[in-house]
C-alpha cells in the first residue's frame, strides 16, 4: 500500500480540466519536492512535473501542479484524448530513505 | 535520441538469480543518479533502488534489501541490478531512470519469476 495516496480513477471530457491529488505526510510531501508521471502500458514513463511545479522541455503548459502542506496535485486543462494514461506523483521520503510512488490514477477521457 | 534502455530480463524459477543492465545515449550516464523502478501486473509504479554517480550513495527498498545489489561501471557507462533469491512477487517490469526523480525513463525489461 503506497504512503502517497491517489485516486484510482478520474475522467473527463475533451476541453475539460481535471485535477488529480497526492496526499502523503511531513516525511515525503511535507519535506521533499513532488514529480508527475504519465505512464501509458507497455511504454516508458515520462516526467510530467519536477520540483512541485516545473515543467521540463517539451512538456504542454496544459500540464500543471502545485503542493500544499503535505498535498500534491495535478491539473490538466483542455483534455485531450492523447492525455488518457496512467499518472504518478512521488517524493522523496526522508524517513523511510527511498523514493516514494503514489498508487497512481487512470484516467480516462470519455 | 536521448534515451536509456534496460537489458537482462528472463523467466527465472524462484530462488535463481539474474542481472539487469543500463544503458545509454545521447548523454553521459556517468555523470547522473540512476534509479531502478518496478510495476508488478496489474499494479503501480514502485521505486527498487538509486545510486549516485559516483556511487557512494546507494538506496534500496526494504522489499528488496539483502537480495539485491545495485552498482555502476562508469568506465562502460553502465548501471546494473543484480537480482538474487528472486520471489514470485519479484515479477515486474523493471525500469531504470535518471536521476532520483526520474527525469528520464527506459522502456523496461520484463522479469519473470515462476516455477
Amino acid at each position: 500500500q503506497s504512503v502517497l495516496t491517489q485516486p484510482p480513477s478520474a475522467s473527463g471530457t475533451p476541453g475539460q480540466r481535471v485535477t488529480i491529488s497526492c496526499s502523503g505526510s511531513s516525511s515525503n510531501i511535507g519535506g521533499h519536492t513532488v514529480s508527475w508521471h504519465q505512464h501509458l502500458p507497455g511504454t516508458a514513463p515520462k516526467l510530467l512535473i519536477f520540483n512541485n511545479n516545473q515543467r521540463p522541455s517539451g512538456v504542454p503548459d496544459r500540464f500543471s501542479a502545485s503542493v500544499s502542506g503535505t498535498s500534491a496535485s495535478l491539473a490538466i486543462s483542455g483534455l485531450q484524448s492523447e492525455d488518457e494514461a496512467d499518472y504518478y506523483c512521488a517524493a522523496w521520503d526522508g524517513s523511510l530513505n527511498g523514493l516514494l510512488f503514489g498508487g497512481g490514477t487512470k484516467l480516462t477521457v470519455l | 535520441e536521448v534515451q536509456m534502455w534496460e537489458s537482462g530480463g528472463g523467466l527465472v524459477q524462484p530462488g535463481e538469480s539474474l542481472r539487469l543492465s543500463c544503458a545509454a545515449s545521447e548523454f553521459n550516464l556517468s555523470t547522473f543518479v540512476v534509479t531502478w523502478v518496478r510495476q508488478a501486473p496489474g499494479r503501480g509504479l514502485e521505486w527498487v533502488s538509486g545510486i549516485s554517480a559516483r556511487g557512494d550513495t546507494i538506496y534500496y527498498a526494504d522489499s528488496v534489501k539483502g537480495r539485491f545489489t545495485i552498482s555502476r561501471d562508469n568506465s562502460k557507462k553502465m548501471v546494473f541490478l543484480q537480482m538474487n533469491s528472486l520471489r514470485a512477487d519479484d515479477t515486474a517490469v523493471y525500469y531504470c531512470a535518471r536521476a532520483w526523480y526520474c527525469d528520464l525513463w527506459g522502456r523496461g525489461t520484463l522479469v519473470t519469476v515462476s516455477s
